[in-house]
Parts: structure tokens; sequence; C-alpha cells
């Protein structure tokens, strides 16, 4: 079974559309993220969920808004398509501990091209 | 802010050659650290990790790093290179303490393999 899974792998979409993409883990864990990975493979944080709450929400655009239903899913939804959104995106999960954070546990990520 | 450095991009060795890629990081305490590993069109699979203990920690795929705290390092080696190692490596550094979640990473050493 796979532990952290994205939909769809590949995503083409024309500027000003609106998708989303979605992400489940079957891990049992509490907080779930999405990074950006650019042309040069930088990987930047943009978001962050703990038990369905907000707790990380770098600079991105607000045309980003990421919805967690419950503690297994988080999609990201995005509104008017710009050229820049073309990137690998990656949904992660990790366990929480008191102390901080811990390992976390990549999805196979969502190629997004926009034209 | 936390900060990492991987001051090689890309890195070419022999097959059955010796590896060592570097990682430096920025924190003002000792920190919680991570290798990733991504092959071509996949997602990041965690190599190993330090949280604290014994500062030489064994990973997968006969990976392993070393924390040294006076030189702010966690560099990855392995002694034997297989044309399969062939990825990115990613360095990551997360912050202990309650409620911080987020992982730092670095820009990436891209390794290349000949047979």
């Amino acid at each position: 079974d796979t532990a952290v899974s994205q939909t769809p792998k590949y995503l083409v979409t024309q500027m000003g559309n609106d998708k989303s993409i979605k992400c489940e883990q079957n891990l049992g864990h509490d907080t779930m993220y999405w990074y950006k990975q650019d042309s040069k493979k930088f990987l930047k944080i943009m978001f962050s969920y703990n038990n369905k709450e907000l707790i990380i929400n770098e600079t991105v655009p607000n045309r980003f808004s990421p919805k967690s239903p419950d503690k297994a899913h988080l999609n990201l939804h995005i509104n008017s398509l710009e050229l820049g959104d073309s990137a690998v995106y990656f949904c992660a999960s990790s366990q929480a501990r008191l102390a901080g954070s811990y390992e976390q546990y990549f999805g196979p990520g969502t190629r997004l091209t926009v034209t | 802010a936390q900060s990492v450095t991987q001051p090689d991009i890309h890195i070419t060795v022999s097959e059955g050659a010796s590896l060592e890629l570097r990682c430096n990081y920025s924190y003002g305490a000792t920190p919680y650290l991570f290798w990733y590993v991504q092959s071509p069109g996949q997602g990041l699979q965690l190599l190993l990790k330090y949280f604290s203990g014994d500062t030489l920690v064994q990973g997968i795929k006969g990976f392993e790093a070393e924390f040294k705290r006076s030189q702010s390092s966690f560099n990855l080696r392995k002694p034997s290179v297989h044309w399969s190692d062939a990825a990115e490596y990613f360095c990551a550094v997360g912050a202990p303490g309650a409620g911080s979640y987020q992982l730092t990473f670095g820009k990436g050493t891209k390794l290349s393999v000949i047979p």
C-alpha cells in the first residue's frame, strides 16, 4: 500500500484555470504538508496542517488554498493559474511528537505544467 | 531561522568508488538532521536521520552520516557507490521544539555514477 499518495501525477492546464491536487496518507500521521519544487530542484514548504489546523503558511499567493477535510487528506486548490506556478508539488506527512519536527514521508509528486 | 548549505551542486563518481556529500547547517541549537534521496521522476525517500545520541547514524542502502557539532556539518557517506545510487540528494534540518514542524532543505546535490 502506498503510504502517501497524490493525484494526479501529471497536470497540464492553461493559464487562468483553477485546479486541485489531492493528497492522502494512510500512515495515521497527524501532520501534512505541501512543498513546491521548482525547476532547479529547490524544495520549499508552502503549508502545513496539524490535526486539520493550519500551522505553517509560508509566503505564497492567496491563489493557493489548502483544504484538510480530515487528518488523512490535504488537498491543494490553485486559482487563476500562472506560468510561474509550473513546478512539482509534493505532499508529505509526519507524526508530531512533543519535541517537535520529525521525519516526513513524501508522496510521488504532481508535475504541474501551465501553458 | 535555520538554513542548510550543500556546497556541491553536482558530483560524479565511478561505480565502486567511495562517496561523501557535504551538508552544513545553521541553527542556534542542536537540530534534527535528515538526508533524503530523489530518483528521477520520483518523490523523496528518507535515507537517514539524526535526532540525538550517537553522532554516526546508519541509514538505508548502505549510507551513513556523521553529525559534527563543531563543524555544523552532517555529511553523507557510502563506501562503495552503485550505479543505482545516481539521484539527487537533499540534506534537511528541522527545528526541535513544541509546535515546530518545518523542514528546511538544502538545494540538493546531483550524483552521477560512471559505470
